[in-house]
């Protein structure tokens, strides 16, 4: 399964809300879907798995949703630390990861 | 706390071997499978294989099988990556990660919920 990340980068200011997509080339098997955040010489950071549910310690203002092959990440009232590389995986099958989206300071 | 530390890496020749080690703590670690991930310079994440929790079954990615070989030791929470005929487009920072869901006999992974911070491999001549 591909997954296709949109946009590429995406240009914001602090306290505005980002939106961003994943989309499957088949349906993911059982909305098996995560995403993660990853900064500069760190290593990825689970935020969501199964399409919608957060992961330990993520803030509300993380949300994802989607079904099928359409998957969101949203992010709301972005704070400094949100801008960062984001990348989504589908696990319902051989994992496959997005190409990631980058969420910069505008 | 859950810990996952790597070792093994450095530089090597193409068509040279190198083997990763993952040392876990912090969890019941025959309870879980374990993964690698790749990641080369300035690109994005691919995953490379995934072994139970039994250590029992293993998968791989297409572009590593058959040069590559994951086990682990749950005697010493350790898991190991084998890597043979090695090429310059194997070159990454690998990434070892626990798998979200407990399962003692799966092979393909559920999410990964925690990552150690990476060793880098460099093949090069």
């Amino acid at each position: 399964i591909v997954l296709t990340q949109s946009p590429g980068t995406l240009s914001l200011s602090p306290g505005e809300s980002a939106t961003l997509s994943c989309r499957a080339s088949q349906s993911v098997t059982r909305n098996y879907l995560a995403w993660y955040q990853q900064k500069p010489g760190q290593a990825p950071r689970l935020l969501i798995y199964g399409s919608s549910s957060r992961a330990t310690g993520i803030s509300d203002r993380f949300r994802g949703s989607g079904s099928g092959t359409d998957f969101t990440l949203t992010i709301s009232r972005l704070e400094p630390e949100d801008f960062s590389v984001y990348y989504c995986l589908q696990y319902g099958d051989s994992p496959t990861f997005g190409q990631g989206t980058m969420v910069e300071v505008k | 706390e859950v810990q996952l530390l790597e070792s093994g890496g450095g530089l090597v020749q193409p068509g040279g071997s190198l083997r990763l080690s993952c040392d876990a703590s912090g969890f019941t670690f025959d309870s879980y499978a374990v993964s690698w991930v790749r990641q080369a310079p300035g690109k994005g994440l691919e995953w490379v294989s995934t072994i139970s929790a039994s250590g029992g079954s293993a998968s791989y990615a297409g572009s590593v099988e058959g040069r590559f070989t994951i086990s682990r030791d749950n005697s010493k929470n350790t898991v190991y990556l084998q890597m043979k005929r090695l090429r310059a487009e194997d070159t990454a920072i690998y990434y070892c990660a626990k798998d979200g869901v407990g399962s003692w006999s799966r092979s393909l992974p559920y999410y990964f919920d925690y990552w150690g911070q990476g060793a880098l491999v460099t093949v090069s001549s």
